[in-house]
């Protein structure tokens, strides 16, 4: 299914659980993202990782944490920290180190929505 | 960092009509610029890209055109067909690492 996967498609997390999206590519992509989307907002940068044991805040990271313990794999968590951590969760990936390289821009999975309750 | 301006936010157009959507950036610096189509419930895909040593490029019904000079890009769509009914987002790179998006276009294309 387009070589990422997000699991799962939809997520209820209650006042002050730490929740963990998962995000795995089959692409070999050095590569891979965190965005949020809100209605209004566009996508916005969570956390972004070049290379395993390596990643990056992007520009709303607070509340967030992430880990890149495998090339496949970039699992999101949203803690009880993110004051309003309902939205629309996507994982992307790109071939080397980012889009601009080659021009291939981003892979995107397919999506978490995750809602507080 | 980058800054990616999109107008407008909504869009209706008849069917057969053509459909312009704008974008402006902030980083002289930024060289790649790629266009997003999300349908409601669906990821975004990549629907065409455009690096800063080109100023246009076609790809049957859509181009984009690049202006270096004053910052800005734009999607074009002629002969729009229901289909092309979704959100739209345009991107500019942010160095080698990431990109920058736009706050989206939605694209009503009415029979």
């Amino acid at each position: 299914d387009g070589g990422i996967t997000q699991s799962p498609k939809y997520l209820f997390r209650k006042e002050g659980q730490n929740v963990t999206l998962s995000c795995e590519q089959n692409l070999n992509h050095d590569a891979m993202y965190w965005y949020r989307q809100d209605p209004g907002q566009g996508l916005r940068l969570i956390y972004y990782s070049q290379i395993v044991n390596d990643f990056q805040k992007g520009d709303i990271a607070e509340g967030y944490s992430v880990s890149r313990e495998k090339k496949e794999s970039f699992p999101l968590t949203v803690t009880s920290a993110q004051k309003n951590p309902t939205a629309f969760y996507l994982c992307a990936s790109t071939a080397d180190q980012g889009p601009y390289i080659r021009g291939y821009g981003y892979t995107f999975g397919s999506g978490t929505r995750l809602t507080v309750v | 960092g980058e800054n990616v301006e999109q107008h407008p936010s909504t869009l209706s157009v008849q069917e057969g009509d053509s459909a312009v959507i704008k974008c402006t950036y902030s980083d002289s610096a930024s060289n790649y610029f790629p266009w997003y189509k999300q349908e409601l419930g669906k990821r975004p895909q990549l629907i065409i890209d455009i690096r800063s040593n080109v100023g246009e490029k076609k790809d049957q019904r859509i181009a984009v055109t690049l202006n270096k000079t004053a910052k800005h890009f734009s999607l074009h769509i002629t002969e729009t067909q229901p289909e092309d009914s979704a959100v739209y987002f345009c991107a500019a790179n942010e160095g080698y690492s990431t990109l920058t998006f736009g706050k989206g276009t939605m694209l009503l294309v009415s029979p």
